[in-house]
């Protein structure tokens, strides 16, 4: 099964770049990473996906190596409305079947400061 | 759309009673989700089904929860008889496609379990 591996928490400022980054040494070959934000009582909401190299939205950017065992999720001039806690999923497709086995870090808790 | 509709919103029961927990999800969405969330274990993915059917269960902790769909507007989750270490915020989603490279989740807005 692949598993992530995030900072527990990370502190910025207004206006900053903030980059977040996930380990995923296991990602198997069809795996997709997906980003999500939760904000306090509420349900994880999609932010970006990808496979490999760069994926960009509206608002965030995804960096994915080559390799493939890391990817960093970039929120550029974050404000305080972005702290939130970001989670990094990577689907596991299993090789025998279609179960897929979806494995959900522990986030990491972004404080953005005035 | 209203978006993925979980109730109740919370609940407080005590150790040994049922609990039910009852989701709607995103019409036209084919795939359901639920999720449990703990501070010690994060979002962990019990069960999820595909037009209704359960797929894969292996994340049901044991055999005191169980999951139903019987439509493809209405799941529940129930726990019997429930314990203390079940309290935990659980959520369902709904995705209109899966195994393609676009799988966004719709989260609801969680059920908060307190059991005493």
């Amino acid at each position: 099964l692949a598993k992530t591996t995030q900072p527990i928490s990370m502190d910025s400022y207004e206006g900053q770049e903030v980059n977040i980054t996930c380990s995923h040494n296991n990602i198997a070959t069809n795996d997709y990473i997906t980003w999500y934000q939760q904000f306090p009582s509420q349900g994880p909401r999609f932010i970006i996906q990808g496979y490999k190299t760069k994926v960009t939205n509206e608002v965030a950017s995804l960096f994915i190596p080559a390799d493939r065992k890391s990817s960093t999720l970039s929120l550029p001039r974050v404000s305080l409305s972005d702290t939130a806690v970001y989670y990094c999923l990577v689907g596991d497709l299993e090789s025998a079947g279609n179960n897929r086995k979806l494995i959900w870090g522990l986030g990491t808790s972004l404080a953005v400061n005035p | 759309d209203a978006g993925v509709i979980q109730s109740p919103r919370h609940e407080v029961t005590e150790m040994g009673q049922e609990v039910t927990l009852r989701c709607k999800p995103i019409s036209g969405h084919d795939y359901l989700f639920w999720y449990r969330q703990t501070m010690m274990r994060g979002l962990e993915l019990l069960i999820y089904f595909n037009n209704n059917v359960p797929i894969d269960d292996s994340g049901m902790p044991e055999d005191r929860f169980s999951a139903k769909m019987p439509n493809a507007s209405f799941s529940t989750l129930k726990i019997q008889p429930s314990e203390p270490r079940d309290s935990a915020v659980y959520f369902c989603a709904s995705t209109p496609l899966w195994g393609s490279s676009y799988n966004e989740q719709f989260f609801g807005p969680g059920t908060r379990l307190t059991v005493l």
